[in-house]
């Protein structure tokens, strides 16, 4: 299973926009790459999901380089209720659950 | 609502007593997972069953089980409780499980125990 790094935390304003990278050098070759967010206290809930180049969605891009190894998280123009804890997961299949989600980056939107 | 539910929502107990934490799936989701999420910490995977079978283990200890019914619904039973067992416990539901890659989670909203 694929170790991923996440910066522990970040702080930002509302209307900018934030990347956060998430590194995974042992990636395997069927791994995707998927980002969860965590408000307290409830479920993490599904944002995107990319395995190369870039995939966007109503709510957030995903940016992977050719070599996969490691993975940026952009959302534009943020809002104080995007304070929460992003996790960037590496697997899928089987192993889609096994993935620790570690400790994650706590976003802190300010006003 | 994510079209997982668990319950109960919170259930307070004491030491060395037993509970069952029960989660019902997304419709049409095969696969459960159950996770453990303490104070401050990240989310730790437990179990995984697929279509009422154990596909993966996680850092569950011993004192814990699980099972998938054949409705798919499935319950996580925690026994011997100790104060160290007080956290979130999540379950997690995907469509299958196997090599397709792109398998993503759908979360309940947690069980939170208390164990005093």
């Amino acid at each position: 299973l694929a170790k991923t790094t996440q910066p522990i935390s970040m702080d930002s304003y509302e209307g900018q926009e934030v990347n956060i990278t998430c590194s995974h050098n042992n990636i395997a070759t069927n791994d995707y790459i998927t980002w969860y967010q965590q408000f307290p206290s409830q479920g993490p809930r599904f944002i995107i999901q990319g395995y190369k180049t870039k995939v966007t969605n109503e709510v957030a891009s995903l940016f992977i380089p050719a070599d996969r190894k490691s993975s940026t998280l952009s959302l534009p123009r943020v809002s104080l209720s995007d304070t929460a804890v992003y996790y960037c997961l590496v697997g899928g299949g089987t192993n889609a659950g096994k993935s620790t989600f570690g400790d994650g980056t706590t976003l802190t939107v300010k006003p | 609502d994510s079209g997982v539910t668990q319950t109960p929502k919170h259930l307070i107990t004491a030491t060395g007593q037993r509970v069952t934490l029960r989660c019902s799936p997304r419709s049409g989701d095969l696969s459960v997972y159950w996770y453990q999420q303490s104070l401050d910490q990240g989310l730790q995977f437990l179990i995984q069953y697929y279509n009422g079978e154990e596909r993966a283990k996680g850092n569950i200890l011993e004192r814990f089980s699980a099972q998938q019914f054949p409705d798919l619904h499935s319950e996580l039973n925690l026994s011997s409780l100790e104060l160290g067992d007080s956290a979130l416990y999540f379950c997690a539901s995907s469509v299958e499980t196997g090599n397709s890659g792109a398998n993503v989670l759908t979360f309940g909203a947690g069980s939170r125990l208390t164990v005093l």
